[in-house]
């Protein structure tokens, strides 16, 4: 079946402004989640949504950043006035969001965002 | 916080080579361990997990698992340049859902 799919694929911006990501999760998945991936660092958790139950967004970097998950599907993540720190691929993805340790995240193709 | 440490690389190996790639983590707590590959440009990949210590195989992937050393490794038998990617290391904690990675080792296999 389809995978998680993520738009725009690419984004440059001016610092200063708005920008909105999407996430399709696969089909069935109750589970979301958020990444970023700077140049050369590791993946850094940004966000966790599981069915209705209230987001984790402990990895939130500042205020600037929000997220949201309509109908327990898309989900849109917002950062408002950009910084060029914000330069980064932000990466989805999804899980079946099993109860327990073993729960795999299936990730999406990325949204490379690159801030003038 | 789960520190997550890969071992740095590059790591270059000849075609048909095994590929040894060493993961170590900080938190006792850890009971899943995943191992994604990543290509240039792309989005990882899941290439194993393992929650069990002992050893588990996937075709030419071995993973690796001992929690009382906290380390997970992974093997790459007959490297073939289709595995020149970079190879991230991830856990889960007890009753977590936020995955820890470590930075990444870049395998170059060399035909």
């Amino acid at each position: 079946g389809a995978g998680v799919s993520q738009s725009p694929s690419n984004k440059v911006t001016e610092k200063g402004k708005d920008v909105e990501l999407r996430c399709d999760p696969i089909s069935g998945h109750t589970a979301l989640y958020w990444y970023r991936q700077s140049l050369g660092q590791g993946l850094e958790f940004l966000i966790y949504f599981q069915g209705n139950s209230a987001p984790d967004k402990s990895g939130l970097p500042s205020d600037r950043f929000s997220a949201e998950r309509t109908g327990g599907s898309v989900s849109t993540l917002t950062i408002q006035r950009t910084q060029q720190e914000d330069s980064a691929v932000y990466l989805c993805a999804s899980s079946h969001g099993l109860a327990g340790d073993l729960d795999t995240q299936y990730f999406g193709p990325g949204t490379r965002l690159t801030v003038l | 916080q789960k520190e997550v440490e890969q071992n740095s690389g590059p790591l270059s190996v000849p075609e048909g080579a095994i590929a040894s790639l060493n993961c170590t983590y900080s938190d006792r707590g850890s009971q899943s361990f995943f191992w994604y590959r990543q290509y240039s440009g792309k989005s990882p990949e899941l290439i194993m997990f393992i929650y069990s210590n002992g050893d588990k195989e996937d075709g030419r992937f071995t993973a690796q698992l001992n929690k009382a050393s906290q380390y997970v490794s992974l093997l790459i038998r007959d490297s073939q340049p289709s595995d020149s990617a970079t190879y991230l290391c991830a856990l889960l904690g007890s009753n977590d859902y936020k995955l820890s990675f470590g930075a990444g080792t870049t395998v170059t296999v060399r035909a």
